[in-house]
């Protein structure tokens, strides 16, 4: 079955940048989604179809995705934003995959 | 505003049965397909199950095939997921979530969760 590897963990100051990756071969041929989830709370759409932010995202959230690779970043990144996130793809032999998951802490 | 609401998680026994609900609101129910998706605790996300708009695909994780299906009632607005032969591994946090009109398919919105609790 289809996988998709996340650190487990990230851990960045206030104000600077936070890079998460999630690995799966050929991920780059599909398109990857994110997802914040922080505790008591529902998951939400971060980031849709590799780089397309959804209404209301802030602008510090991008992502890009080529090769093997999706990168989810978050510029200036504030305390707020602490929460795990997950990439997640479509794959014709699981549908939906989503990624291990990584713990962002804002230090 | 899109509302989707689970309800029906409990406490069951190992071997035992559940039906979850998830009645959604704010948008054209029938022309979105809908997932089920769980958090176990301490856990990642696991997508559980899809059913499409036209309830003609249907899709399930390795791990809920042959005991756990989906449906959905356009009159209800509405989609279920009913869960037999429950095992303590299936104790989690399940959501319903909607699937976007997109190449991709991302889940764009997304119900509070009901807890489900298998125990003895």
């Amino acid at each position: 079955s289809y996988e998709l590897t996340q650190p487990p963990s990230v851990s960045v100051s206030p104000g600077q940048t936070a890079t998460i990756t999630c690995s799966g071969d050929k991920l780059g041929d599909q398109y990857a989604s994110w997802y914040q989830k922080k505790p008591g709370q529902s998951p939400l759409l971060v980031i849709y179809q590799d780089r397309k932010r959804p209404s209301g995202i802030p602008e510090r959230f991008s992502g890009s995705n080529s090769g093997n690779t999706a990168t989810l970043t978050i510029s200036g990144t504030q305390p707020m934003d602490e929460a795990d996130y997950y990439c997640q793809t479509w794959d014709g032999s699981t549908p939906y995959v989503f990624g291990t998951g990584t713990t962002v802490t804002v230090l | 505003d899109v509302q989707l609401v689970e309800s029906g998680g409990d406490l069951v026994q190992p071997g035992g049965s559940l039906r979850l609900s998830c009645a959604a609101s704010g948008f054209t129910f029938n022309n979105y397909a809908m997932n089920w998706v769980r958090q176990a605790p301490g856990k990642g996300l696991e997508w559980i199950s899809y059913i499409s708009s036209s309830n003609n695909i249907i899709y399930y994780a390795d791990s809920v095939k042959g005991r756990f299906s989906i449906s959905r009632d356009e009159a209800k607005n509405s989609v279920f997921l009913q869960m037999n032969s429950l095992r303590v591994e299936d104790t989690a946090v399940y959501y319903c979530a909607r699937v976007a009109i997109l190449t991709g398919f991302p889940q764009d919105y997304w119900g509070q969760g009901t807890l489900v609790t298998v125990s003895s």
